[in-house]
């Protein structure tokens, strides 16, 4: 067990819609990121949040954005949904204890339909 | 930015023989590479790490080996077990600043055969 928590587990939803995920860091880390995997693109960096702040941004689309609150949970949103959105969704988390390493969550599997 | 390249895709070896994972990378930048294990619906695990400033790093029986000249790392398994079969993640990234996500390889799936 990593530390890292995410909900929900699952998600399946309808084209056109709107989704959010949620992640909870390990404690004491301020950092959040968030990657996409899919068979066809592997696994893809999407943004980085320290300590409410946006730090980076990788392949994130238009339609996606993502927020770190007070507490240092993060959500990740995914609007405008299409079919291939459909992957898995993870976040990292990553102190400055820890240096560079990345500490991943469960994953959420999202399912557009 | 950063392509990272793994080699094989699959790669199926005997239980107890050695397992051996290549990984290129572009970005003469980048300074740290990662080994992540992905269990099937896990989240990938961090195994082992190496940074720009040392050659060799080895845990028990796994090592990683990292030639910055030739931009190329590998992960070594020795004594195989069936608990090893998993899909195998190599990455780099830039540390600098500690703001650039991971740049990931397509996996290796490592099936060990009993």
């Amino acid at each position: 067990d990593s530390g890292v928590t995410q909900t929900p587990k699952h998600l399946i939803t309808a084209t056109g819609q709107r989704v959010t995920l949620r992640c909870s860091p390990r404690s004491g880390d301020l950092s959040v990121y968030w990657y996409q995997q899919s068979l066809d693109q592997g696994l893809q960096f999407l943004i980085h949040y320290y300590n409410g702040e946006e730090r980076a941004k990788g392949n994130i689309l238009e339609r996606f954005s993502a927020q770190q609150f007070p507490d240092l949970h993060s959500e990740l949103n995914l609007s405008s949904l299409e079919l291939g959105d459909s992957a898995l969704y993870f976040c990292a988390s990553n102190g400055a204890s820890s240096y560079n390493e990345q500490f991943f969550g469960p994953g959420t599997r999202l399912t557009v339909l | 930015g950063e392509n990272v390249e793994q080699h094989p895709s699959t790669l199926s070896v005997q239980e107890g023989d050695s397992a051996v994972i290549k990984c290129t990378y572009s970005d003469s930048a980048s300074n740290y590479f990662p080994w992540y294990k992905q269990e099937l619906g896990k989240g990938p695990q961090l195994i082992i790490d190496i940074r720009s400033n040392v050659g060799e790093k080895k845990d028990q029986r796994i090592a990683v080996t990292l030639n910055k000249t030739a931009k190329h790392f590998s992960l070594h398994i020795t004594e195989t077990q069936p608990e090893d079969s998993a899909v195998y993640f190599c990455a780099a990234s830039n540390s600098g600043g500690g703001a650039d996500g991971l740049t990931f390889g397509k996996g290796t799936h490592l099936i060990i055969q009993p």
